[in-house]
């Protein structure tokens, strides 16, 4: 268990709709990163909160948004969604920088 | 764009015997580099870091290696083990960043 807790675990949505995804950190941990993991793809780099501010961009669509909120949980929130969002999404929460990232076993999304 | 690369998508191993992975990056601004080991539908596990202003470190069988001049880090496990056998993930922390490679899948076999 690496203290980082996604959910949820699974979601099914209709194309067009729009879904928060939940993330609570380990206790401790400043930031928050978000990664989209697409089948037989690596992990591709979304966006990382640092202590409820936007601190990095990387591949995050513009239908997608996310935010830290006071208690350091965060949130992404993809809308109008398309069949090709369908993926596992991974958060990671670490103390700051030059540290180690620990991983939340993930929402899987599925668009249909 | 690229920024940290894994060529070899697979290796295959025989148990006891050393597992090497390779990972490159291209961004100076990186100044941590660490490893995961992955299994299907889970989330990545930590395995080792080393910052750039060391070349190496060890932690039991595992050490890294990094060589900043050529950008290049690598893994080393011995003795491989068949519980070894997984996708393991280079990454690359800088300027909030933590980007990752593709990913070589590990198969260590008895």
């Amino acid at each position: 268990d690496s203290g980082v807790t996604q959910t949820p675990k699974h979601l099914i949505t209709a194309t067009g709709q729009r879904v928060t995804l939940r993330c609570s950190p380990r206790s401790g941990d400043l930031s928050v990163y978000w990664y989209q993991q697409s089948l037989d793809q690596g992990l591709q780099f979304l966006i990382q909160y640092y202590n409820g501010e936007e601190r990095a961009k990387g591949n995050i669509l513009e239908r997608f948004s996310a935010q830290q909120f006071p208690d350091l949980h965060s949130e992404l929130n993809l809308s109008s969604l398309e069949l090709g969002d369908s993926a596992l999404y991974f958060c990671a929460s670490s103390v700051g920088d030059r540290a180690e990232a620990f991983f939340g076993q993930g929402t899987r999304l599925t668009v249909v | 764009d690229q920024q940290v690369k894994q060529n070899s998508p697979s290796l295959s191993v025989q148990e006891g015997r050393i597992s090497i992975l390779n990972c490159d990056y291209t961004n100076s601004m990186f100044d941590y580099f660490l490893w995961y080991k992955k299994y299907p539908a889970e989330g990545p596990t930590f395995l080792i870091s080393i910052s750039s202003i060391k070349d190496k470190n060890e932690d039991g069988r595992f050490t890294v290696f990094l060589n900043k001049s050529a950008k290049h880090l690598s893994l080393h496990i011995v003795p491989s083990q068949p519980g070894d056998s997984a996708v393991y993930f280079c990454a690359a922390q800088g300027g909030g960043k933590l980007i990752f490679g593709q990913g070589t899948e590990l198969s260590v076999k008895p």
